[in-house]
């Protein structure tokens, strides 16, 4: 089958750091996508993770752990423009499942 | 460099009606994915093309339906359109060597009265 766990809601303050976790279960795993869209917005790709380990980019880092099958984004100095919801998409044999995201909010 | 383009943006449909919506991939890009947006959702995969064929496809009746052009761009058709029908439809386009990597389109609002 097929599943995915993120948190609903993450609230953090300006230049703070924060982590969005991320349990999937899919067939067939290639690897893990991390996507941000604001309200109103487009989706926009942020990274992608095929094997364990951290990949850095800039003030977003991903980590992916297979043999968990977990993952997690990693946003460092928030800053209020990465108030947006956070998806993150497995894909495998039934391409990219994404699930309801992470909505963070970022406070002054 | 032109990013993912579909058209129309907005778009009001009747039940039973059918709908057919556009998208234009990225410049290099050759791979088209479509989804599907309910508020407060996350995109839910319908199917995906390349090479003018679908490739694989999400959990949706046979009434979700496609087609990729030659020059990458692809049609989505919904026949006998539903009131659940109702939602953003975004296109995203990738290469297939790098197909995790996928840029989406602003989507088309589809509304069904």
């Amino acid at each position: 089958g097929q599943s995915l766990e993120q948190p609903s809601e993450v609230t953090a303050v300006e230049g703070a750091i924060v982590q969005i976790n991320c349990t999937y279960q899919t067939s067939g795993f290639y690897g893990l996508s991390w996507y941000q869209q604001h309200d109103g917005g487009a989706p926009t790709f942020l990274s992608y993770n095929a094997l364990d380990g951290l990949e850095e980019t800039g003030r977003f880092s991903s980590f992916l752990s297979r043999s968990d099958s977990y993952g997690y984004l990693l946003l460092q100095e928030l800053q209020m423009k990465d108030s947006a919801s956070y998806f993150c998409a497995p894909s495998g044999t039934y391409k990219y499942i994404f699930g309801t995201g992470t909505r963070l909010k970022v406070l002054a | 460099d032109a990013g993912v383009t579909q058209s129309p943006t907005h778009l009001i449909k009747t039940r039973g009606q059918q709908v057919t919506l556009r998208c234009s991939p990225k410049s290099g890009h050759d791979t088209v994915s479509w989804y599907q947006q309910a508020l407060g959702q996350g995109p839910q995969f319908i199917f995906q093309y390349y090479e003018e064929e679908e490739r694989q496809r999400g959990n949706f009746p046979d009434r979700f339906s496609g087609h990729q052009f030659p020059n990458y761009s692809s049609e989505l058709n919904v026949n006998a359109l539903l009131l659940g029908d109702s939602a953003l439809y975004l296109c995203a386009s990738s290469q297939s060597q790098k197909e995790y990597e996928q840029y989406f389109g602003p989507g088309t609002r589809l509304t069904v009265t």
